[in-house]
């Protein structure tokens, strides 16, 4: 079964940027996963769909300066222009037969 | 609009049943697979199982199986998650989801507000 790691925290400087990795287990390589971000006190958002080639698809709203990439089993979402309101945990879902799978969630401060 | 609108949060006593719903709206509720998903204090997401509810066909985390149950009434646009004897462990935030691409694997692309679950003696 999949397995998805992530980094506990980052941060970087208000405008700044940051980019954070989700890995894919061995083997599972070509999976696509979800970014979502979760504000302190609030629900998770879904923030994109990021392909194995590095295509992505984002959730109504998103501003531009969110962006993803991907090089073999890891995937990156990039925060571009860093603001107060980026300061949030960030989840990496994956799915595959029937099952969801999160990583462990990156916490971002925004200095 | 796509909403997914949970119910409020309860403070329940170990043993006792509970059963919080999701309610969607903003489209077909019965295309689109439903998922649980439990957030405990200061930790990340856990996947619960999910739910089709055109016919209430269900697959269970196996951390999850035996412990909850999971149903839908798509008369009413809804999905539910309950306990029949609720411990303090359970203490906790649910959220409920929507799957992305009419397919039991597809990526969660809304998300309800979250249920937050006290239990406690």
């Amino acid at each position: 079964q999949v397995v998805v790691t992530q980094s506990p925290s980052a941060s970087a400087s208000l405008g700044a940027s940051v980019k954070l990795t989700c890995t894919l287990s061995s083997g599972h390589s070509i999976y696509a996963i979800a970014w979502h971000q979760q504000q302190p006190e609030k629900g998770p958002r879904y923030l994109m769909k990021l392909n194995s080639d590095g295509s992505y698809s984002k959730g109504d709203g998103i501003p531009d300066r969110f962006s993803g990439s991907s090089s073999g089993a890891e995937r990156y979402l990039t925060i571009s222009s860093l603001q107060s309101e980026d300061e949030a945990d960030y989840h990496c879902q994956t799915w595959g037969d029937g099952i969801l799978v999160f990583g462990g969630g990156t916490k971002v401060t925004v200095l | 609009e796509v909403q997914l609108v949970q119910s409020g949060a309860e403070v329940k006593r170990p043993g006792e049943s509970l059963k919080i719903s999701c309610k969607g709206s903003g489209y077909t509720f019965t295309s689109y697979w439903i998922g649980w998903v439990r957030q405990m204090p200061g930790k990340g997401l856990e996947w619960m199982g999910i739910i089709y509810p055109r016919d209430s066909d269900t697959t269970y985390s196996p951390s999850f199986q035996g412990q909850v149950t999971m149903s839908a009434d798509r008369s009413i646009r809804a999905a539910y998650l309950q306990w029949s004897s609720l411990k303090a462990s359970d203490t906790a935030m649910y959220f409920c989801a929507r799957l992305s691409d009419y397919s039991a694997s597809s990526p969660i692309d809304f998300w309800g507000q979250g249920t937050l679950v006290t239990v406690s003696s």
